[in-house]
């Protein structure tokens, strides 16, 4: 099945700062890639996703990058704000038929921005 | 749109004892709904994919006995975890996917379960 690494596990930036965050996976069939923002005690919220005919997708301070042949997409936060602070989780779907889109999450990232 | 309810947000209950969460998709039709559990800083770890009018599959690992879904309806998935354990306390999460081609998933809020 499917395997999906984050890293960093944990990641602190000053206001205003960029922050990274990546994630390989093991499927080639993958062709769907979201990225989510947790809050303490909330479910997860959709922020980005890609697509796998699509190499970088942008939404304002957030963009996404995939690169197929090495298996990798990255999560890009430019002009980081207090309100960023969370948990960020990437995750990987193969479509449908039997699996019917699952997905498979990333460990998370714990992002902290200092004011 | 697509927005995604779970009651209840919050359940204390006793072991033994058995609990039904609620999953609805409130303005949209789901055709499959996932349920995933997640433990204190812990990612999320699909527990079943449930599809509309059929038997759930169980992800390796996961007693389907014990953990009952059912999706009677194209918007309510409902989650019962049967004769509860203080092992059973987590954090119980559902998705829901709309019909046709594509694979996004819409998430619940999300039910705090305390098994004392």
């Amino acid at each position: 099945g499917e395997n999906v690494e984050q890293h960093p596990s944990t990641l602190s930036v000053q206001e205003g700062d960029s922050a990274v965050i990546k994630c390989t996976y093991s499927d080639s069939a993958s062709n769907y890639f979201p990225w989510y923002k947790q809050e303490l005690g909330k479910g997860p919220q959709l922020i980005i996703d890609i697509r796998s005919n699509v190499g970088e997708k942008k939404d304002q301070r957030i963009a996404v990058t995939l690169n197929k042949t090495a298996k990798h997409f990255s999560l890009h936060i430019t002009e980081t704000q207090p309100e960023d602070s969370a948990v960020y989780f990437c995750a990987a779907s193969s479509g449908g038929g039997t699996s019917y889109g699952k997905l498979t999450f990333g460990q998370g990232t714990i992002l902290t921005v200092h004011p | 749109g697509a927005v995604v309810s779970q009651h209840p947000s919050r359940v204390i209950c006793k072991s033994g004892t058995s609990v039904k969460i609620e999953c609805r998709s409130l303005d949209f039709q789901a055709t499959t709904m996932f349920w995933y559990r997640q433990f204190p800083k812990q990612s999320l770890m699909l527990m079943a994919t449930s599809n509309e009018g059929s038997k759930a599959t169980y992800e390796q690992g996961v007693e389907k006995d014990k953990f009952l879904i059912n999706h009677a309806s194209l918007t309510l998935s409902t989650l019962t975890v049967t004769s509860a354990h203080p092992e059973d306390s987590s954090f119980y999460i559902c998705s829901a996917r709309t019909q046709g081609a594509s694979n996004e998933q819409f998430f619940g809020p999300g039910t705090r379960l305390t098994v004392l």
